[in-house]
């Protein structure tokens, strides 16, 4: 079974470009969360989306933005990209609740120049 | 809103001594994780607790949640060089609307 799947790898922005991040979920799985995980920190929650709608987001400006796909894949966009965003940005998906096992994807490294 | 601390933030260890790692909630937890991320990798599922003053055994790790389920611990016996990385602990929100990660324990295991 694939498990969580994430593109680009690593994506090379400067300040105030946008850049887009894509997710794909394990297959059956409805939920897809986002994390920004910056150096020496945790692991800050962005957004959570399930059967389509946005169903929470955490304490970002709007600028970090997201949707879900009918095939429950996911883009996270941000837009007007600052320094403090270099960040790696990790996706993970579960069957439906915040409740249950997250799997987590590779990440994709983003570095803001 | 609702918080979960973990200390300590970094420990390093000798090979074969143990190690334990603490997590606290501010708030009273319907369950716990705990999840492992070694160096340049991804956070990996480990256990998931439920019960009050449950113990789950996993090999040489033992995972613990508190009575009053608003604590949880992780301990590892005779620690290997395999264990190195970070250990997060996370708990549902309130509303069940996400689930919020403590800052993790990094751990260093020198053979």
């Amino acid at each position: 079974e694939a498990g969580v799947t994430q593109s680009p790898t690593h994506l090379i922005k400067t300040r105030g470009q946008q850049a887009t991040l894509r997710c794909s979920p394990i297959s059956g799985h409805t939920s897809v969360y986002w994390y920004q995980q910056a150096l020496g920190l945790g692991l800050q929650f962005l957004l959570w989306y399930d059967e389509g709608e946005e169903r929470n987001r955490g304490n970002f400006p709007p600028r970090f933005s997201g949707r879900q796909f009918p095939n429950y894949s996911s883009e996270l966009n941000v837009n007007a990209l600052e320094l403090e965003d270099s960040a790696l940005y990790l996706c993970a998906s579960s069957p439906g609740s915040v409740l249950d096992e997250q799997f987590f994807g590779p990440g994709t490294r983003l570095t803001v120049l | 809103g609702q918080q979960v601390m973990q200390i300590p933030q970094y420990q390093h260890v000798q090979e074969g001594e143990d190690f334990t790692t603490y997590c606290n909630s501010s708030t009273t937890l319907s369950n716990i994780q705990w999840y492992k991320q070694r160096p340049g990798g991804h956070p990996v599922f480990l256990i998931q607790l439920v019960k009050s003053g449950e113990v789950k055994k996993q090999k040489r790790l033992t995972f613990q949640f508190g009575e009053a389920k608003k604590n949880s611990s992780l301990h590892i016996t005779a620690t290997q060089t395999t264990d190195v990385g970070t250990y997060f602990c996370a708990g549902p929100g309130s509303g069940y609307s996400t689930l919020t990660f403590g800052k993790g324990t990094m751990l260093l295991v020198s053979p």
